[in-house]
């Protein structure tokens, strides 16, 4: 099964920072990479798919890039709602993994 | 708008059974490959199992195989897990996912989800 490692495990940023997450394959995937966010006791939500799609209705604050095995999830300028745990995925082959999440917190 | 409305969680000691349920509408149930997912207390997210349109293209985790088994009723749209052999680790909320409008292998629509505790 193809591991993803996302980094920082968690972080605290304040209103207004940049913040990117970043998420390595164990092996490549190329652009089979989506990005959930995930509110205390909600569904998760997707943001970004194909690894740098912007889903839509998702605030332009948040891109994502990469291909291959190193991706990356930046929110240019963090607003109160975006505090919430973000987790990505691939969907290269079965089975499905997901990273093991990113806490963002308030600073 | 698509609702997904899982049931059939509760508490069950280990080495017993569970039948999990989930209720679709809103969208054309018979066109999309279904999924669950579920989240430890917690915990990240870990998906458990897939079925195809046609029913008979499945997968499952590795942690689930030979144990779980998926299966959907396109009359009644609904999806179903039946779980047996529980354990401990299997404690979780599950969710029930649709697969996105494109037809690969990621989720843009998930339920509400239902607690399976698996503790004596």
């Amino acid at each position: 099964a193809i591991q993803l490692t996302q980094s920082p495990s968690s972080l605290s940023a304040s209103v207004g920072d940049r913040v990117t997450i970043t998420c390595r394959a164990s092996q490549g995937i190329g652009s089979a990479l989506v990005w959930y966010q995930q509110k205390r006791g909600k569904t998760p939500n997707l943001l970004i798919s194909d690894a740098s799609n912007l889903e839509s209705g998702v605030p332009s604050r948040f891109s994502g890039s990469g291909s291959g095995t190193v991706f990356t999830l930046t929110i240019s300028s963090l607003q109160p709602e975006d505090f919430a745990t973000y987790y990505c995925q691939q969907f290269t082959n079965f089975p499905l993994t997901f990273g093991g999440g990113t806490k963002v917190e308030i600073k | 708008e698509v609702q997904l409305l899982e049931s059939g969680g509760g508490l069950v000691q280990p080495g017993g059974s569970l039948r999990l349920s989930c209720a679709a509408s809103g969208f054309t149930f018979s066109s999309y490959s279904m999924n669950w997912v579920r989240q430890a207390p917690g915990k990240g997210l870990e998906w458990v199992s897939v079925v195809g349109t046609d029913g008979r293209t499945i997968f499952y985790a590795d942690s689930v195989k030979g144990r779980f088994t998926i299966s959907r009723d396109t009359s009644k749209n609904t999806l179903y897990m039946q779980m047996n052999g529980l354990r401990a680790e299997d404690t979780a909320v599950y969710y029930c996912a649709k697969h996105n409008r494109h037809g690969r292998d990621y989720f843009d629509a998930w339920g509400q989800g239902t607690l399976v505790t698996v503790s004596s």
